[in-house]
């Protein structure tokens, strides 16, 4: 059973740019988490989905960033217009219900 | 806004010696789980605790959640070298479905 995919691992974009950050998660998981950390902090709660509907997006800035998880393929974070302070290591996880989550290795983004 | 501390942050120790660290909240969990995470890597699932008072054992690892379940503690005995990385705890609040994690605890055993 393969684990949670995150693609791209690296990914670089200039100002202005769109990011697309993909996550598949571990067969038979339905529900999908996103994370950014930031160098030398936690994990810092984004977005929770389930399959086709956003659970909680609190953790989401209101504007660039938005997430699905459709009912076919990954689900995708994506930040439109990258500022330099999007650079982080932005993290998926997934889990088969309401338990514990699997980690993904992560996408790390550098806006230069 | 539900926080989660950790402490201490930093720690850095023999091979050999024994160690805890603590996180903490003011508020109840549903469950908590500790993870370990290496430089460029995701976090690891260890453990995932759930009753008051739990105790649960990997190796050298003691977990124990507390009573309340507001506050979990991650014990190592013997400490090695590849036990270097950062530990988080995440908590799962009752009815949010999502898990908060702590600041960390950013260990260093040197041999």
């Amino acid at each position: 059973n393969a684990g949670v995919m995150q693609n791209p691992r690296h990914l670089v974009r200039r100002r202005g740019q769109e990011a697309r950050l993909r996550c598949s998660p571990m067969k038979g998981h339905s529900h999908v988490y996103w994370y950014r950390q930031l160098p030398e902090e936690g994990l810092k709660f984004m977005v929770y989905l389930q399959k086709e509907n956003i659970i909680d997006e609190s953790g989401m800035p209101k504007e660039r960033f938005s997430a699905e998880f459709p009912k076919e393929g990954p689900s995708i974070l994506r930040i439109q217009q990258v500022v330099r302070g999007d650079s982080a290591a932005y993290f998926c996880a997934s889990s088969p219900q309401y338990t514990e989550a699997f980690f993904g290795q992560g996408t790390r983004l550098t806006v230069v | 806004t539900q926080l989660l501390e950790q402490s201490p942050q930093f720690l850095s120790i023999q091979e050999g010696e024994n160690l805890t660290v603590y996180c903490n909240s003011s508020s109840v969990f549903s469950s908590l789980q500790w993870y370990r995470q290496e430089p460029g890597e995701g976090p690891v699932l260890l453990v995932t605790v759930v009753t008051g008072g739990e105790v649960k054992k990997l190796k050298r690892l003691t977990f124990q959640f507390g009573d309340a379940r507001k506050d979990s503690s991650l014990h190592i005995t013997a400490a090695q070298p590849g036990d270097t990385g950062l530990y988080l705890c995440a908590g799962e609040y009752s009815g949010t479905y999502k898990y908060i994690f702590g600041t960390g605890t950013r260990l260093k055993v040197l041999a």
